[in-house]
């Protein structure tokens, strides 16, 4: 069974400042871990995935996230906030070679304050 | 590329009464998912298809909810009766293939709210 937590539903920062969403999961088999970020009245778009390659994967929009095994988890940083990164931001989970795709997180929204 | 298309984008409809939703995917992508987003919840996984097969519909309720893949294209996703607890974004997302580390892209979803 594989399960995601993100901790803060709710994440406020400043224009120009460091965003930082938290991650953490739990998986029985080395994951596949995901970030997607969902705009208002949007699907969700993939920021950037770690498939057991890099620890440190680098998305778009300058996000990047780094997989850390002993602390299982894997959270989401951008070094400068702009107001274009408020939206709605779910990390997920899968097991290589399960039936089962993705679990996701319940998502926390990110807010910037200009 | 056209992403994938989903309709309607919104719903309004009273219990006990039935829906469907549609969804075309990204051309060429064999595997096909259903997700349910209730608000301020992430996605849950209702059902996956490979092709026109059924892979995963362990979370689908299936005494009101059932879907199918004709032809291995499109999909729909019927609910019949809807309860209040349906009310949620249905979601579609498609990959290339089945795989786990695959990245799945969504459509915009469906609003549905049951009154």
């Amino acid at each position: 069974a594989q399960s995601v937590t993100q901790l803060g539903s709710h994440v406020s920062v400043s224009e120009g400042a460091l965003v930082l969403l938290r991650c953490n999961y739990s998986s029985s088999v080395p994951p596949y871990l995901f970030w997607y970020v969902q705009y208002p009245n949007q699907g969700l778009q993939l920021l950037l995935k770690y498939t057991s390659a890099a620890t440190l994967v680098k998305g778009i929009n300058g996000f990047e996230a780094e997989f850390k095994k002993s602390e299982t988890s894997f959270h989401l940083t951008k070094p400068s906030a702009h107001m274009s990164d408020a939206a709605e931001y779910f990390c997920a989970v899968s097991a290589p070679g399960s039936a089962r795709q993705l679990t996701f997180g319940s998502g926390t929204q990110l807010t910037v304050l200009p | 590329e056209a992403g994938v298309a989903q309709s309607p984008r919104y719903k309004i409809i009273e219990k006990r009464q039935s829906v469907a939703f549609w969804c075309n995917p990204i051309s060429g992508h064999a595997t096909l998912y259903w997700y349910q987003q209730i608000l301020g919840q992430g996605p849950k996984l209702l059902i996956q298809f490979q092709n026109n097969g059924v892979v995963d519909d362990s979370q689908l309720p299936k005494d009101r909810f059932s879907a199918e893949r004709l032809k291995g294209v499109d999909s729909t996703l019927k609910i019949q009766p809807a309860k209040l607890e349906d009310s949620a974004v249905y979601l579609c997302a498609s990959s290339s293939t089945a795989g786990s580390q695959e990245t799945q892209y969504f459509g915009p979803g469906t609003r549905l709210l049951v009154l």
